[in-house]
């Protein structure tokens, strides 16, 4: 079956602290995708990042960065230099392709809520 | 350019009562998908539509729940009758074909739907 899971539920920074979130998730497939979305106080899910299974470089992204490792299963988010704006909560989702090349329905962690304090 | 937009953003209902949930994707958004966040617990996968067909309803809950996409442009949920374990968050996205591959989902920013 397939899973993610991200397990921290809370976290709480100092504003310039650089924190990271994991997310570890469990598939059989060999091709897959995995997203990160951010949920603002205004509720919508903001799309981050989308990394497919054969693409393990690492990505930087301003204050954003990902570690993708294969090996752990893992697919782990660092926001360098916190700011307040980065309060939210943010989801890890795993996509299986319906087709090569294509993805479809996402198979999402309970999130984790960052509370970045001033 | 507008985003995923969903209608209305909060629902308070009575048991038994019939809700319906709007959602209009981006234009040129083909795939349409719902999701429902019940609180606690993870985001789960409804039911996505390519254009007006169903391509994977497999997440519905039951047969109370009734969706929609008439002409492929913005689609309806329907919850009827409404059961208190429908509360929650009720999520649409929707994506676009580039050639063979998919683009990522965009999110409307969700109906919070309360069954009293």
């Amino acid at each position: 079956a397939q899973k993610v899971t991200q397990a921290q539920t809370e976290i709480s920074v100092v504003e310039k602290e650089d924190v990271t979130l994991d997310c570890v998730y469990e598939t059989r497939d060999t091709t897959y995708y995995l997203f990160w979305y951010k949920q603002p106080p205004s509720g919508e899910l903001v799309f981050l990042i989308r990394r497919n299974s054969f693409d393990e470089q690492n990505e930087i992204s301003g204050r954003y960065s990902w570690n993708f490792q294969k090996s752990t299963s893992s697919f782990n988010f660092t926001i360098t230099a916190s700011q307040v704006v980065d309060s939210a909560v943010y989801f890890c989702a795993l996509s299986e392709p319906y087709n090569a090349g294509n993805n479809r329905k996402l198979i999402w962690g309970l999130g984790t809520s960052l509370a970045v304090n001033p | 350019e507008a985003g995923v937009t969903q209608f209305p953003s909060h629902s308070v209902i009575e048991k038994g009562q019939t809700v319906t949930l709007r959602c209009d994707p981006i234009s040129g958004h083909d795939n349409l998908y719902w999701y429902r966040r019940v609180m606690g617990k993870e985001i789960k996968f409804l039911l996505h539509f390519v254009k007006e067909s169903k391509q994977d309803e497999s997440g519905m809950p039951n047969n109370r729940f009734l969706a929609e996409r008439t002409g492929g442009t913005y689609s309806t949920l329907k919850v009827q009758p409404a059961e208190l374990e429908d509360s929650g968050v009720y999520f649409c996205a929707s994506s676009q074909e580039l050639g063979m591959v998919e683009t990522e989902a965009f999110f409307g920013q969700g109906t919070r739907l309360t069954v009293v």
